[in-house]
């Protein structure tokens, strides 16, 4: 069952462009959202993360976007580059038994053209 | 500091084997994680480790097996190897197991035929 529902599964944006992808969630029990990047033959980088009593984070051209009663979040990464390209992956955090897991979205593939 | 290290970065198996891929938690981090990412999908939690005991699993079979040791590096063992276990496994590790922040590994591509 998949409990974190990733869109678009792919991305195309003009350098400068404004790049948006949105994730689900279902479970209340999910307590702290991360994003990820992940470039080919890498592991994947935390980016920028949110806990649920706040409604937007900023860092840099990286901002999440966070709706708690929708159980939805974004992430929104302005003046996108070239180098932005990769795949991002929305993640929510959980205890299972005494560990914390991540559950992930299936992926976007962000292309950014110059 | 170093980071998460995993050997070895590609494996080929055949199908029914037994694989172990091993990884070295970043300096400081006594938690280790492991994720399977099928290809074209997002990472799924296998187990997580600490003090050398697993602490949390995903939901994945008993063939999937782990180790930690006391210097925090970490084992996974997939025993009797199926065509679906191809995929790239990414260890993760962490301050403690209660902590929100990982770093991963870049992975071990394991490719089961």
């Amino acid at each position: 069952q998949q409990q974190v529902k990733q869109s678009p599964q792919s991305l195309i944006v003009q350098k400068g462009g404004i790049s948006i992808i949105n994730c689900a969630y279902e479970n209340t029990a999910f307590d702290y959202f991360p994003w990820y990047q992940q470039f080919p033959g890498k592991g994947p980088a935390l980016l920028i993360a949110i806990r649920p009593d706040v409604s937007e984070k900023k860092e840099g051209r990286f901002t999440i976007s966070f709706n708690k009663s929708a159980k939805q979040f974004s992430l929104h990464i302005m003046d996108s580059q070239p180098g932005d390209s990769a795949t991002y992956f929305c993640a929510a955090s959980s205890k299972s038994g005494s560990a914390r897991q991540l559950t992930f979205g299936s992926g976007t593939q962000l292309t950014v053209l110059p | 500091e170093t980071g998460v290290t995993q050997s070895p970065t590609h494996l080929i198996k055949t199908r029914g084997q037994q694989v172990t891929l091993r990884c070295s938690s970043q300096s400081g981090h006594n938690t280790v994680s492991w994720y399977q990412q099928a290809l074209g999908q997002g990472p799924q939690f296998i187990f997580q480790y600490y003090r050398e005991e697993e602490n949390g699993r995903g939901n994945f079979p008993p063939r999937f097996s782990g180790l930690q040791f006391p210097n925090y590096s970490s084992e996974l063992n997939v025993n009797a190897l199926e065509l679906d276990d191809s995929a790239l496994y990414l260890c993760a590790s962490s301050p403690a197991p209660e902590n929100y922040g990982y770093t991963f590994g870049s992975g071990t591509r394991l490719t089961v035929v």
